[in-house]
């Protein structure tokens, strides 16, 4: 399995609700990631987790709560959002290997498009 | 603070012609990405240059890294319209340090027209 899975493909929610957004992967990768990209910009960091623990948080505002359950498992619980949060959420994994100049190639997701209405 | 500039941001192409496309990034780094994005889809991997003077070749693409410039190109060699997508180039900062940081350039927008 080669792939990151992420669920749902569409998302639409109200500015009071709390949905998640779910990632998944079986490649044994170690760091997953959160990204978030707007229409015709580039993706910008939110968060990062290596063995399932959050190592890099880009300032993201509390309303969006990763939560890495498992070596597997990548969720983003958003709550209270505004709409100009509406993007692409894309989520994507990599091996770990510090200190060393290896490939370590993200693998992203096909990405959940979330619009806050 | 990694500064990452990609040009042109729009590339309108003929057919069969050649052209590169530009990434500099600001700071040291020794690991540059290439990605392919279509509209309303996800990013897939083209190439990972590692060390200065990398050259990696996958069809009509070559892509090249150097660290003392700063500087990667990829080069598209007679264009065909299945190479239209947005092409993002990305840096993550540091020598061979910590992971997760990848700072992505704005993108050029290829469009290869018969």
């Amino acid at each position: 399995d080669t792939e990151v899975t992420q669920t749902p493909k569409h998302l639409v929610m109200g500015m009071t609700n709390k949905k998640s957004l779910k990632c998944e992967q079986h490649m044994g990768h170690r760091a997953m990631y959160w990204y978030k990209q707007k229409a015709k910009k580039p993706p910008e960091l939110m968060f990062v987790y290596s063995y399932e623990k959050l190592s890099i948080n880009e300032s993201v505002p509390s309303r969006f709560s990763p939560e890495c359950p498992n070596s597997s498992l990548l969720n983003l619980h958003l709550h209270a959002l505004q709409p100009e949060d509406s993007a692409l959420y894309l989520c994507a994994s990599s091996q770990w290997v510090r200190g060393v100049a290896g490939a370590n190639v993200l693998t992203f997701g096909a990405g959940s498009r979330l619009t806050v209405l | 603070e990694l500064k990452v500039e990609q040009n042109p941001l729009f590339l309108s192409m003929q057919e069969g012609k050649n052209y590169t496309i530009y990434c500099n990034y600001s700071t040291t780094s020794d690991r540059l990405y290439w990605y392919r994005q279509d509209p309303g889809k996800s990013l897939e991997s083209l190439f990972v240059l590692l060390s200065n003077g990398a050259v990696k070749q996958e069809g009509r693409l070559m892509a090249s890294l150097d660290t003392k410039a700063r500087l990667s190109t990829l080069h598209i060699t007679a264009a065909v319209h299945d190479l239209s997508a947005t092409y993002f180039c990305a840096v993550v900062m540091g020598l061979g340090g910590s992971q997760g940081n990848l700072i992505f350039g704005k993108g050029t927008k290829l469009s290869v027209k018969p």
